[in-house]
């Protein structure tokens, strides 16, 4: 099943705003997050990933913070452009080697100029 | 430019049809998947292989069959498709073995079938 969810299917936001994407989980074991990006026809894209072991990381206009004790974590956009423009998923790997990379069914994050 | 190539980009195809798709990764991955993308629901895992050898079948009918000749290339094999099998097919990399790998994704094959 399901292992990883996200908390609303579509995100509105004026160019410029901030914006965050929450996702929650389901397995306490979960060890390691990735966020991904995925544009109209295209593939996901690797956007920013977090091991259990932090609570915040930050990379070019991104940061993702995880919540281990409510099993939470978002991604915050600085500043969006509306390039961001996309669906955003959240993923954690689970099974024998950390194959299954489960996804929740993403958010629709639209820029409005 | 991705370092996963997929071909085609789009086919369309009947339901007696049999049809390939077809994986590329440039990245020296030795691991790689086949993912089913469906309006409105989650990415579903459908294969898995790690070193080419399938480690992984999330109960896909065998209407569909994987193929992995070597680390770089990865088939699937369609055979009497049904119209619910309409989606974008995905096809991803990893480096198996390391921790925290993130998979890399191609753009995909949008399958209609008609």
């Amino acid at each position: 099943g399901e292992s990883v969810g996200l908390h609303l299917p579509t995100l509105s936001v004026q160019e410029g705003d901030n914006s965050i994407i929450n996702c929650a989980y389901s397995n306490s074991a979960s060890d390691y997050f990735i966020w991904y990006k995925q544009e109209s026809g295209k593939g996901p894209q690797f956007i920013i990933d977090i091991r259990s072991n932090m609570d915040k990381r930050q990379g070019q206009r991104v940061t993702v913070l995880l919540n281990k004790t409510v099993k939470h974590l978002s991604l915050q956009i600085a500043a969006t452009q509306p390039g961001d423009s996309a669906v955003y998923f959240c993923a954690d790997p689970q099974g024998r080697n950390n194959n299954d990379m489960r996804f929740g069914a993403g958010t629709r994050l639209t820029v409005k100029p | 430019e991705t370092g996963v190539t997929q071909t085609p980009r789009h086919l369309v195809m009947g339901m007696t049809n049999k049809k390939s798709l077809k994986c590329e990764q440039h990245l020296g991955h030795n691991a790689m998947y086949w993912y089913k993308q469906s309006a409105k629901k989650p990415l579903e895992l459908m294969f898995v292989y790690n070193f080419k050898e399938q480690t992984e079948n999330n109960s896909v009918p065998s209407r569909f069959s994987p193929e992995c000749p070597n680390s770089s290339h990865l088939f699937l094999h369609l055979h009497t498709l049904q119209p619910e099998d309409s989606a974008l097919y995905l096809c991803a990399s990893s480096q198996a073995g390391t921790e925290n790998s993130p998979l890399h994704f191609g753009n995909g094959t949008r399958l209609t079938v008609t």
